[in-house]
Parts: C-alpha cells; sequence; structure tokens
C-alpha cells in the first residue's frame, strides 16, 4: 500500500514568487493535515481537512496560504507570494479516523525562500 | 509552559542507552505520541502510550509517563548507529481536536 507522498520534495523560489505543493494521502483516508516546520523549532499546525471540507484551519498563519482538496482526494498548499520565513518543510498526514486515528506522514516539502 | 519542550541534541555511544526527555502541555490529552524523522524521510510514528499507563516496553524502546509532572521520557536501550534520527514528542490534547502538538525534536547522534 502506498504512503503520503509529497511533490515536490525541494523547491527554491524567490520571495515574491508563488510555489505550490501537493500531498497525496493514503487511498481511503477522508482525513488530510497540513503541517510545517520552521527553521528546526516545532511542527506546527496548519489546518486539517475531511474529504474537500475544511475542518479546521487554525493554524494557517496568513491569508498568503491557500489550501485546497477539491474532490477530497489530493490537496495543494499554495503560497502566494512567498515570504522569507516560510520557509521550512511542509509535511502532510493523513488519517482513516477512530479512536486512536493514527496520522501517517509524508516525507515533507523543504521550501526555501531566498 | 504552552509549548512542548524537548532537548535539541543528545549524543550517545553505540550500545548505550539513550533517554530522550519531553514536558508536554496538558493534562487531559489522551495519548502522548513519538514520532522519528529519519534522514530525508517523513515522520514516522514510533510509539505512543495512553494517559492511564506509567510505562510501556516494545522491544528496545520503554516509555515513561509521569502524569502528575506532565513528564514523557523514551528510553532506547542497546542504541545503534541506525537510530540516529530526530525524535519528536507530541500530545493531542482534546481542545484540539485531531490536531497534535510536537515538541521541537531531539536530534539523536549515535557516536561509533
Amino acid at each position: 500500500e502506498a504512503g503520503v507522498t509529497q511533490f515536490p520534495s525541494h523547491s527554491v523560489i524567490e520571495k515574491g514568487q508563488t510555489v505550490t505543493l501537493r500531498c497525496d494521502p493514503i487511498s481511503g483516508h477522508d482525513n488530510l493535515y497540513w503541517y510545517r516546520r520552521v527553521m528546526g523549532k516545532e511542527i506546527k499546525f496548519l489546518l486539517h481537512f475531511v474529504k474537500e471540507s475544511k475542518q479546521d484551519e487554525s493554524g494557517m498563519p496568513n491569508n498568503r496560504f491557500l489550501a485546497e482538496r477539491t474532490g477530497g482526494t489530493y490537496s495543494t498548499l499554495k503560497v502566494q507570494p512567498a515570504e522569507l520565513e516560510d520557509s521550512g518543510v511542509y509535511f502532510c498526514a493523513s488519517s482513516q479516523g477512530g479512536r486512536n486515528n493514527e496520522q501517517f506522514f509524508g516525507p515533507g516539502t523543504r521550501l526555501t525562500v531566498l | 509552559g504552552e509549548d512542548v519542550e524537548q532537548s535539541l541534541f543528545l549524543s550517545v555511544r553505540e550500545g548505550d542507552s539513550s533517554v530522550i526527555n519531553c514536558t508536554y502541555t496538558d493534562s487531559s490529552s489522551t495519548y502522548l505520541y513519538w514520532y522519528k524523522q529519519e534522514p530525508g524521510a517523513g515522520l514516522q510514528l514510533l510509539t505512543y502510550i495512553f494517559s492511564n499507563m506509567d510505562m510501556k516496553q516494545d522491544q528496545r524502546l520503554t516509555v515513561l509517563l509521569n502524569k502528575k509532572d506532565k513528564h514523557l521520557s523514551l528510553r532506547i536501550a542497546d542504541t545503534q548507529t541506525g537510530d540516529s534520527a530526530i525524535y519528536f514528542c507530541a500530545e493531542r490534547p482534546p481542545r484540539l481536536g485531531q490536531n497534535f502538538v510536537f515538541g521541537p525534536g531531539t536530534r539523536l547522534s549515535v557516536l561509533p
């Protein structure tokens, strides 16, 4: 069974440019999460989808970040325009739901904004 | 405090035991977790402990939970070079629903 995949693995862009990150969850997982780890600090929650709906987007830092999950399958996270402080590793996770609701993480996308 | 706290670095010699400590924030967190991130890989759930337990052992891993002090530790016996990774402590407070609060990660270096 394929795990959570993310694309690209690395992205280097200039300040002011736009970048779109993609996450493909494990097939059949309704829950999809985005997290990011900035500058070697703690991993922070960004948002949570249940199918195509945003269940919780309280962690989104500002309106330069837009997440979508059309059709309830893969998700994209767009940063527009990117700023220097957006550099970090963006993780996606998915889960099936249930009492323990284990989240399976992707390898992350390392974003560098110059 | 409001943050999950961990020491950032730990170095041990191969064959020794490693102990990674964590202080979490919410005493009502039902589960506490340890995740491992190897270089270039995603986060892998290593183990978790239910909050009504004091200890959980799984092969070389021992998790100790002190609920009173909100202290969690992960002990790795007979540490191997393959254990070199970043270890994240995480909790999932009921107030946040499904969402995790992670610590900053402890980078474990295993020296030959």
